[in-house]
């Protein structure tokens, strides 16, 4: 168990509302992530943290930002969510092992959101 | 640039076969890893195995083993004697040595009894 929890698990929207996901760890890792999953597409990298207020866009940042104030809480906004942005979320920490990132990743249980 | 291609959209066995996952991965790096990950209908992602690029020695984990080929930037999963609890979505995912993963797109294995 990492001690992932992501809030909130599931969540129905309205177009043009902004949204916030949170991810929260309870071990202190340095690398947190944002993942998307769709049907066809797999798990696809929005965004990551390798550290408080230190993040980069991964391969399908549009639409989306990041927050990390504090080790423990990785934030996900949605200023406007658009139907396009209906998928299921989820965080993921690395769990570092030494030089570089090479670290497995244990992910959170996932958020469903859905964008009317 | 990085990318995992994982060709089997979905896969349907009877119970005992034995089942072949297929993952090819692109990369310009030298040192880099690969895993496994199993997503079964309840949702959650589950880590099977890593493996590093330069250990390309195979490796067997109970009915599951794993075949490494950097000559041919594969990294398969074969599954023995399927059971139906291993019915699942299955990830192939590298890791560049930086800080990103990327995941192909899964393989839905359908295991009936």
């Amino acid at each position: 168990d990492a001690g992932i929890t992501q809030s909130p698990r599931h969540k129905v929207t309205e177009t043009g509302t902004p949204v916030t996901l949170r991810c929260h760890q309870t071990e202190n890792h340095r690398y947190m992530y944002w993942y998307r999953q769709d049907p066809g597409h797999g798990l696809r990298l929005i965004h990551y943290s390798y550290g408080v207020k230190d993040t980069d866009k991964g391969e399908v940042s549009d639409g989306y930002s990041v927050s990390r104030s504090k080790t423990e809480d990785f934030l996900l906004t949605l200023e406007s969510a658009t139907s396009s942005q209906t998928s299921v979320y989820f965080c993921a920490i690395s769990v570092h092992k030494g030089q570089g990132n090479t670290g497995e990743l244990f992910f959170g249980e996932g958020s469903r959101l859905t964008v009317l | 640039a990085q990318k995992v291609t994982q060709a089997q959209t979905e896969i349907s066995v009877v119970e005992k076969e034995d089942v072949t996952l297929d993952c090819v991965y692109e990369t310009r790096d030298t040192t880099y890893y690969l895993f496994w990950y199993k997503q079964p209908p309840s949702g959650e992602l589950v880590f099977l195995i890593r493996r590093n690029s330069f250990d390309e020695q195979n490796e067997i984990s109970g009915r599951y083993s794993w075949n490494f080929q950097k000559s041919t930037s594969s990294f398969n999963f074969t599954i023995t004697a399927s059971q139906v609890v291993d019915s699942a979505v299955y990830f192939c995912a590298l890791n560049d040595n930086f800080n990103k993963f990327y995941f192909g797109s899964g393989t839905k294995l359908n295991v009936k009894p």
